[in-house]
C-alpha cells in the first residue's frame, strides 16, 4: 500500500530564512510525485510535480524539489521564505496508471514570521 | 480550461436533509475523485471514478452516494449526515498524471 510521511508537523521560520520540508514515500512501483500548497481557507494548489527526467524540479513561487530515488524522498526547498508562504504543504504520490489515486502526506504547517 | 468547478461553495444542512454536491470539468479527463478534508488534515480519498465507472470506494458510509452521469460531471449525494461529516469536500480530475482540484464545498451539518 502507498504511504507518505512528512518529517515535520509544524515549521516556524523568520522571513528570508531557507526552507526544507521533508517527504518520504512508500510504494512498490514507479510513482509521480507532487507538492501541493493550501493557503488558509483556500483550496489545494499544485506547487510542483515530478514525472521523470531531471530529479530537480522547479515550481511556482520560487519553490523547488529534489527526487532522490534511492531514499524514496521528495523534499521541498525554498532559499528565502516570505510571510505570504504561510500555509499548509502536502506531499502526494500517485502510482502510474489510469485511475490510480493520489495519496497525501499528513501535511506540514509552515508559519513565517514577519 | 484547466478548471474543476464545484458547487455550491458552502452548504449548511440538517441531519435529515438530502442534498447534492456537484463537480464539473471540461478537460476531457476520464478519472474523477471525491476527497474529504477535515481542518488541518490531508485530503482523504472517498471515491474514484474511471471512465464513468466507480473503481475505488474507500469504505465510505452509505449516507454518501456518488454518481457520475457523464464524463464531465461528478455528483455526491448526501443523506442523513452526521455532524462529524462536516468538512471540505474536494473534487479532482486527472488524465493519467497530475490532478486538478476544485475549490471545494465547505459542508456544515447541523
Amino acid at each position: 500500500a502507498q504511504s507518505v510521511s512528512q518529517h515535520n508537523h509544524h515549521v516556524i521560520l523568520s522571513e528570508a530564512a531557507s526552507l526544507e520540508l521533508g517527504c518520504n514515500y512508500s510504494y512498490g512501483g514507479t510513482v509521480n510525485l507532487f507538492w501541493y500548497v493550501q493557503y488558509p481557507g483556500q483550496h489545494l494548489q499544485l506547487l510542483l510535480k515530478y514525472f521523470s527526467g531531471d530529479p530537480l524540479v522547479k515550481g511556482i513561487k520560487g519553490f523547488e524539489a529534489e527526487f532522490i530515488k534511492s531514499k524514496f524522498s521528495f523534499n521541498l526547498r525554498k532559499p528565502s521564505v516570505q510571510w505570504s508562504d504561510t500555509a499548509e504543504y502536502f506531499c502526494a504520490v500517485r502510482g502510474i496508471g489510469y485511475g490510480q489515486n493520489f495519496v497525501f502526506g499528513p501535511g506540514t504547517r509552515l508559519s513565517v514570521l514577519p | 480550461d484547466t478548471e474543476v468547478t464545484q458547487t455550491p461553495k458552502h452548504l449548511v444542512m440538517g441531519m435529515t436533509n438530502k442534498k447534492s454536491l456537484k463537480c464539473e470539468q471540461h478537460m476531457g479527463h476520464r478519472a474523477m475523485y471525491w476527497y474529504k478534508q477535515k481542518a488541518k488534515k490531508p485530503p482523504e480519498l472517498m471515491f474514484v471514478y474511471s471512465y464513468e465507472k466507480l473503481s475505488i470506494n474507500e469504505s465510505v458510509p452509505s449516507r454518501f452516494s456518488p454518481e457520475c452521469p457523464n464524463s464531465s460531471l461528478l455528483n455526491l449525494h448526501l443523506h442523513a449526515l452526521q455532524p462529524e461529516d462536516s468538512a471540505l469536500y474536494l473534487c479532482a480530475s486527472s488524465q493519467n498524471r497530475e490532478a486538478f482540484f476544485g475549490q471545494g464545498t465547505r459542508l456544515t451539518v447541523v
